[in-house]
């Protein structure tokens, strides 16, 4: 089982790029990284997920050094619509897929 | 495909009463999961099912058992509700072979007075 630590909260503005990291330095060697986005009474959704280096989708950018020990999440050019909560998960195939307290992020304009 | 479906939306007990929450998930997922989320929390695991026929606690068990009925359906009871208990409960899928996301529902608002 993966535990996982991230900021509480953290603030931007409209137009940033933001990087939210996860420590996970228990991170077993068959668990995967994976990052959802939750909105307010919504259940999360999915973003990302990688294993190592870097991984990159429509939505972000995953960067995982070769240690593992973390992961950083990176949001280009934030909108208001990107407030809400981010989750990082050590994901293994053992099952018990545990959140940890997520980081809230707030966008200004 | 509508993915993972709950049951109720909403629903108020008094303490004491029972009550069942239903999940249904049409994606032919092995592995199912149960988690509430208090305000402003993060989300806390109830119980998951990693195949059918098998299920497991959590990190918050007490006050709640699970059937896995079948592939498809995984509910979560209540038996005796306390005021505790009040919080959003998420029912979850995924096909753990794939390392394949974790596909939630639109939850189940629960209050117990």
């Amino acid at each position: 089982l993966a535990k996982t630590t991230q900021p509480i909260s953290m603030d931007s503005y409209e137009g940033q790029e933001v990087n939210i990291t996860c420590s996970h330095n228990n991170i077993a060697t068959n668990d995967y990284i994976t990052w959802y986005q939750q909105f307010p009474s919504q259940g999360p959704r999915f973003i990302i997920q990688g294993y190592k280096t870097k991984v990159t989708n429509e939505v972000a950018s995953l960067f995982i050094p070769a240690d593992r020990k973390s992961s950083t999440l990176s949001l280009p050019r934030v909108s208001l619509s990107d407030t809400a909560v981010y989750y990082c998960l050590g994901d293994n195939a053992g099952n018990m897929l545990t959140f940890g307290g997520g980081t809230r992020l707030m966008v200004k304009p | 495909n509508a993915g993972v479906t709950q049951t109720p939306k909403f629903q108020v007990l008094k303490t004491g009463q029972s009550m069942t929450l239903q999940c249904a998930q049409d994606m032919n997922h092995n592995s199912m999961y149960w988690y509430r989320q208090d305000p402003g929390m993060g989300l806390r695991l109830i119980y998951y099912s990693a195949s059918e026929g098998t299920t497991d606690k959590g990190e918050v068990p007490n006050g709640y058992n699970v059937s896995r009925l079948n592939k498809r359906e995984f509910s979560l009871r209540l038996e005796s509700a306390a005021p505790s208990q009040t919080s959003v409960y998420f029912c979850a899928s995924r096909n753990p072979a794939t390392n394949e996301k974790l596909f939630f529902g639109s939850g189940t608002q629960l209050s117990v007075l």
